[in-house]
Protein backbone atom coordinates (compact mmCIF):
# COMPACT_ATOMS: atom_id res chain seq x y z
CA UNK A 1 0.00 0.00 0.00
CA UNK A 2 0.98 3.30 0.17
CA UNK A 3 0.34 6.13 2.12
CA UNK A 4 -0.14 9.77 0.40
CA UNK A 5 -0.45 13.34 1.88
CA UNK A 6 -1.15 16.97 0.33
CA UNK A 7 -0.12 20.35 1.40
CA UNK A 8 -2.63 22.55 1.54
CA UNK A 9 -5.11 20.14 2.56
CA UNK A 10 -7.43 23.23 1.69
CA UNK A 11 -6.86 27.12 0.41
CA UNK A 12 -9.11 30.05 -0.47
CA UNK A 13 -7.59 32.19 -3.48
CA UNK A 14 -7.57 35.19 -5.58
CA UNK A 15 -8.69 35.37 -8.87
CA UNK A 16 -5.32 35.57 -10.83
CA UNK A 17 -3.02 33.64 -8.49
CA UNK A 18 -1.34 30.50 -8.14
CA UNK A 19 -1.22 27.81 -5.67
CA UNK A 20 1.25 25.07 -6.24
CA UNK A 21 0.13 21.69 -4.14
CA UNK A 22 2.50 19.29 -2.67
CA UNK A 23 2.41 15.78 -2.52
CA UNK A 24 4.65 13.24 -0.57
CA UNK A 25 4.24 9.24 -1.17
CA UNK A 26 5.74 6.82 1.95
CA UNK A 27 7.31 4.69 -0.58
CA UNK A 28 9.16 5.46 -3.91
CA UNK A 29 7.01 5.37 -6.44
CA UNK A 30 7.42 5.63 -10.74
CA UNK A 31 4.17 7.44 -11.28
CA UNK A 32 2.25 9.77 -9.69
CA UNK A 33 -1.30 11.32 -10.72
CA UNK A 34 -2.43 14.34 -10.46
CA UNK A 35 -7.02 14.59 -10.38
CA UNK A 36 -9.19 17.33 -10.43
CA UNK A 37 -12.97 16.66 -8.57
CA UNK A 38 -14.92 19.52 -9.79
CA UNK A 39 -18.22 19.33 -7.75
CA UNK A 40 -20.76 17.41 -8.60
CA UNK A 41 -18.41 15.67 -11.45
CA UNK A 42 -15.93 12.71 -11.34
CA UNK A 43 -12.62 12.05 -11.13
CA UNK A 44 -10.51 13.89 -13.74
CA UNK A 45 -7.05 12.87 -14.74
CA UNK A 46 -4.80 15.99 -15.16
CA UNK A 47 -1.76 14.81 -15.85
CA UNK A 48 0.72 11.92 -15.33
CA UNK A 49 3.66 12.87 -13.55
CA UNK A 50 7.69 10.73 -13.69
CA UNK A 51 10.24 11.45 -12.23
CA UNK A 52 13.21 12.56 -14.61
CA UNK A 53 10.66 13.55 -17.57
CA UNK A 54 8.29 16.15 -18.79
CA UNK A 55 4.29 15.07 -16.99
CA UNK A 56 1.86 13.71 -19.55
CA UNK A 57 -1.03 15.87 -19.95
CA UNK A 58 -4.40 14.85 -20.77
CA UNK A 59 -6.92 16.27 -23.35
CA UNK A 60 -7.97 20.03 -22.36
CA UNK A 61 -5.16 20.37 -19.69
CA UNK A 62 -1.96 22.24 -20.70
CA UNK A 63 1.63 22.72 -18.84
CA UNK A 64 1.40 26.46 -18.82
CA UNK A 65 -2.09 26.21 -16.70
CA UNK A 66 -1.13 23.09 -14.44
CA UNK A 67 3.03 22.98 -13.86
CA UNK A 68 4.04 20.01 -12.28
CA UNK A 69 7.36 19.04 -10.90
CA UNK A 70 8.29 15.30 -9.81
CA UNK A 71 12.08 16.11 -8.13
CA UNK A 72 12.05 12.66 -6.98
CA UNK A 73 10.45 9.06 -6.55
CA UNK A 74 8.54 10.55 -3.49
CA UNK A 75 7.43 13.56 -4.86
CA UNK A 76 5.23 15.98 -6.73
CA UNK A 77 3.85 19.41 -6.79
CA UNK A 78 1.01 20.73 -9.22
CA UNK A 79 0.56 24.45 -9.51
CA UNK A 80 -2.48 25.34 -10.43
CA UNK A 81 -1.83 28.81 -12.58
CA UNK A 82 -3.53 32.12 -13.07
CA UNK A 83 -6.86 31.15 -11.22
CA UNK A 84 -10.41 31.54 -11.90
CA UNK A 85 -13.15 30.85 -10.37
CA UNK A 86 -13.86 27.88 -12.42
CA UNK A 87 -10.65 25.93 -10.95
CA UNK A 88 -12.46 25.64 -8.16
CA UNK A 89 -12.08 22.04 -7.30
CA UNK A 90 -10.98 19.34 -5.65
CA UNK A 91 -7.38 18.53 -6.74
CA UNK A 92 -6.45 14.56 -5.77
CA UNK A 93 -2.62 13.10 -5.88
CA UNK A 94 -2.46 9.57 -6.70
CA UNK A 95 -0.06 6.74 -7.26
CA UNK A 96 -0.17 3.03 -8.03
CA UNK A 97 -1.95 0.70 -10.66
CA UNK A 98 0.83 -0.76 -11.80
CA UNK A 99 2.05 -4.18 -10.25
CA UNK A 100 4.11 -3.03 -7.85
CA UNK A 101 0.70 -2.42 -5.86
CA UNK A 102 -1.15 -5.06 -7.28
CA UNK A 103 -3.07 -2.65 -10.01
CA UNK A 104 -4.32 -0.75 -6.83
CA UNK A 105 -3.80 2.95 -6.93
CA UNK A 106 -4.00 4.91 -4.16
CA UNK A 107 -5.55 8.33 -3.25
CA UNK A 108 -4.13 11.38 -1.10
CA UNK A 109 -6.66 13.35 1.06
CA UNK A 110 -7.48 15.60 -1.56
CA UNK A 111 -6.79 19.80 -1.57
CA UNK A 112 -10.13 21.97 -1.64
CA UNK A 113 -9.23 24.83 -3.44
CA UNK A 114 -11.88 27.73 -4.04
CA UNK A 115 -11.13 30.68 -6.22
CA UNK A 116 -12.83 34.42 -5.70
CA UNK B 1 -11.95 5.90 -26.00
CA UNK B 2 -12.96 4.36 -22.71
CA UNK B 3 -16.04 5.76 -21.08
CA UNK B 4 -18.02 4.76 -17.42
CA UNK B 5 -21.58 5.39 -16.80
CA UNK B 6 -23.32 5.46 -13.86
CA UNK B 7 -26.76 6.33 -14.93
CA UNK B 8 -27.70 7.43 -11.12
CA UNK B 9 -26.54 10.00 -8.78
CA UNK B 10 -28.28 9.55 -5.67
CA UNK B 11 -29.89 5.92 -4.67
CA UNK B 12 -31.83 5.79 -1.29
CA UNK B 13 -32.69 2.87 0.58
CA UNK B 14 -33.20 2.19 3.89
CA UNK B 15 -31.93 -0.18 6.01
CA UNK B 16 -32.18 -4.53 5.38
CA UNK B 17 -32.90 -3.42 1.95
CA UNK B 18 -31.27 -4.54 -1.67
CA UNK B 19 -28.90 -2.08 -3.18
CA UNK B 20 -27.58 -2.11 -6.91
CA UNK B 21 -24.81 0.59 -7.93
CA UNK B 22 -25.36 0.05 -11.76
CA UNK B 23 -22.32 0.76 -13.66
CA UNK B 24 -22.03 0.21 -17.63
CA UNK B 25 -18.35 1.18 -20.24
CA UNK B 26 -17.34 1.35 -22.88
CA UNK B 27 -13.28 -0.21 -24.05
CA UNK B 28 -12.87 -2.33 -27.17
CA UNK B 29 -10.62 -4.41 -25.10
CA UNK B 30 -10.33 -6.25 -22.37
CA UNK B 31 -10.92 -3.86 -19.70
CA UNK B 32 -10.20 -4.19 -15.67
CA UNK B 33 -13.17 -2.70 -13.52
CA UNK B 34 -13.08 -1.51 -9.79
CA UNK B 35 -15.77 -0.33 -7.45
CA UNK B 36 -13.79 2.99 -5.38
CA UNK B 37 -15.66 4.27 -2.38
CA UNK B 38 -15.33 7.31 -0.25
CA UNK B 39 -17.24 7.89 3.31
CA UNK B 40 -17.62 10.94 4.76
CA UNK B 41 -14.13 12.89 5.68
CA UNK B 42 -12.47 10.49 4.42
CA UNK B 43 -10.11 9.48 1.47
CA UNK B 44 -11.04 7.54 -2.01
CA UNK B 45 -10.19 4.13 -1.29
CA UNK B 46 -10.76 0.69 -3.50
CA UNK B 47 -13.93 -1.11 -2.64
CA UNK B 48 -12.98 -4.84 -4.75
CA UNK B 49 -12.16 -5.02 -8.33
CA UNK B 50 -13.10 -7.66 -10.65
CA UNK B 51 -10.69 -10.03 -11.09
CA UNK B 52 -10.37 -10.57 -7.77
CA UNK B 53 -13.63 -11.71 -7.49
CA UNK B 54 -14.49 -11.29 -4.00
CA UNK B 55 -16.89 -10.23 -2.05
CA UNK B 56 -16.06 -7.05 0.59
CA UNK B 57 -18.14 -5.61 3.10
CA UNK B 58 -21.12 -7.72 1.64
CA UNK B 59 -20.79 -6.12 -1.45
CA UNK B 60 -20.22 -7.66 -4.97
CA UNK B 61 -19.65 -7.14 -8.55
CA UNK B 62 -20.02 -9.30 -11.60
CA UNK B 63 -18.30 -8.16 -15.23
CA UNK B 64 -20.79 -8.87 -17.78
CA UNK B 65 -18.91 -8.56 -20.85
CA UNK B 66 -22.22 -8.83 -23.10
CA UNK B 67 -23.85 -6.32 -21.29
CA UNK B 68 -20.77 -4.45 -20.41
CA UNK B 69 -21.62 -3.85 -16.62
CA UNK B 70 -20.50 -3.86 -13.90
CA UNK B 71 -23.09 -3.96 -11.19
CA UNK B 72 -21.90 -3.39 -7.76
CA UNK B 73 -24.69 -5.37 -5.20
CA UNK B 74 -24.99 -5.94 -1.67
CA UNK B 75 -28.34 -8.05 0.05
CA UNK B 76 -29.06 -6.36 2.58
CA UNK B 77 -27.60 -2.63 3.03
CA UNK B 78 -26.46 -0.93 6.21
CA UNK B 79 -26.14 2.43 7.23
CA UNK B 80 -22.53 2.48 7.50
CA UNK B 81 -22.63 1.73 3.82
CA UNK B 82 -23.83 5.47 3.44
CA UNK B 83 -20.83 6.60 0.85
CA UNK B 84 -20.19 7.78 -2.73
CA UNK B 85 -19.30 4.94 -5.08
CA UNK B 86 -17.12 5.62 -8.19
CA UNK B 87 -17.11 2.86 -10.86
CA UNK B 88 -13.85 2.52 -12.89
CA UNK B 89 -11.66 1.49 -15.66
CA UNK B 90 -8.71 0.64 -16.86
CA UNK B 91 -7.46 -0.15 -20.18
CA UNK B 92 -5.23 -2.98 -21.22
CA UNK B 93 -1.53 -1.61 -21.23
CA UNK B 94 -2.60 1.48 -19.29
CA UNK B 95 -2.11 2.49 -15.89
CA UNK B 96 -4.57 5.22 -15.56
CA UNK B 97 -8.42 4.97 -14.46
CA UNK B 98 -11.72 6.02 -16.41
CA UNK B 99 -13.78 7.00 -13.56
CA UNK B 100 -17.68 7.24 -13.65
CA UNK B 101 -19.22 10.27 -12.23
CA UNK B 102 -20.12 8.64 -8.89
CA UNK B 103 -23.18 7.16 -7.37
CA UNK B 104 -24.07 8.40 -3.72
CA UNK B 105 -25.31 5.73 -1.47
CA UNK B 106 -27.83 7.01 1.54
CA UNK B 107 -28.81 4.40 4.02
CA UNK B 108 -31.78 5.73 6.10
CA UNK B 109 -32.62 3.53 9.72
Amino acid sequence: SAVISQKPSRDICQRGTSLTIQCQVDSQVTMMFWYRQQPGQSLTLIATANQGSEATYESGFVIDKFPISRPNLTFSTLTVSNMSPEDSSIYLCSVGGDRAFYNEQFFGPGTRLTVL
Amino acid sequence: AQRVTQPEKLLSVFKGAPVELKCNYSYSGSPELFWYVQYSRQRLQLLLRHISRESIKGFTADLNKGETSFHLKKPFAQEEDSAMYYCALRGSGYSTLTFGKGTMLLVSP
